[in-house]
């Protein structure tokens, strides 16, 4: 399976700043995205990171709070826009290689907190 | 859009023992069924998943079942180790419309006494 990365793996940040995280993977891949999840809880999904074009944003999110690139096959990043102490989640990026096996992998995580 | 729901939430085991987890999902459409885990710290792990056209997969001490008329599908871990404690989660998706776009299961603390 594909070998994900993240920066930064945790951060601390004050409230109404910018965090941008990094998703880095070691071969090219079919799809990348974005998901959350809170302390305790279950992943919800974010968006889908499309290559060279706007993602594809789940109820609930928007691209304005939200800011998703993803300028080739290998990399993301997810901006989390003026954040608030609601904002402190786990994010992940995850991954599906091939649409024969649709299997999807995830990264390590990035641990935000806001203050 | 698909619901997931997975039980139990917490499952305390023997170590030996078996632990099953079950989940249920709403949309009739779902053909692909993954089962991560979890451990602190850490991003899922995907450990088995089946597709809508088996009934029933294993590797090693894990096997899956899916029932399609049900709408359910279990994990089953044989012989447990204090290794398997860690958090699981199931999901489902509809892989070829969907984009793989996967709904997840409430999750469920599993721990292993020695």
């Amino acid at each position: 399976s594909a070998v994900i990365s993240q920066k930064p793996s945790r951060d601390i940040c004050q409230r109404g700043t910018s965090l941008t995280i990094q998703c880095q993977v070691d071969s090219q891949v079919t799809m990348m995205f974005w998901y959350r999840q809170q302390p305790g809880q279950s992943l919800t999904l974010i968006a889908t990171a499309n290559q060279g074009s706007e993602a594809t944003y789940e109820s609930g999110f928007v691209i304005d709070k939200f800011p998703i690139s993803r300028p080739n096959l290998t990399f993301s990043t997810l901006t989390v826009s003026n954040m608030s102490p609601e904002d402190s989640s786990i994010y992940l990026c995850s991954v599906v290689q091939d649409t024969v096996s649709y299997e999807q992998y995830f990264g390590p995580g990035t641990r935000l907190t806001v203050t | 859009g698909e619901n997931v729901e997975q039980h139990p939430s917490t499952l305390s085991v023997q170590e030996g023992d078996s632990a099953v987890i079950k989940c249920t999902y709403s949309d009739s459409a779902s053909n692909y069924f993954p089962w991560y885990k979890q451990e602190l710290g850490k991003g899922p792990q995907l450990i088995i998943d089946i597709r809508s056209n088996v009934g029933e997969k294993k590797d090693q001490r894990i096997a899956v079942t899916l029932n399609k008329t049900a709408k359910h599908f279990s994990l089953h871990i044989t012989e447990t180790q204090p290794e398997d404690s860690a958090v699981y989660f199931c999901a489902a998706s509809i892989v070829e419309t969907s984009g793989s776009r996967l709904t997840f299961g409430e999750g469920t603390q599993l721990t292993v006494n020695p």
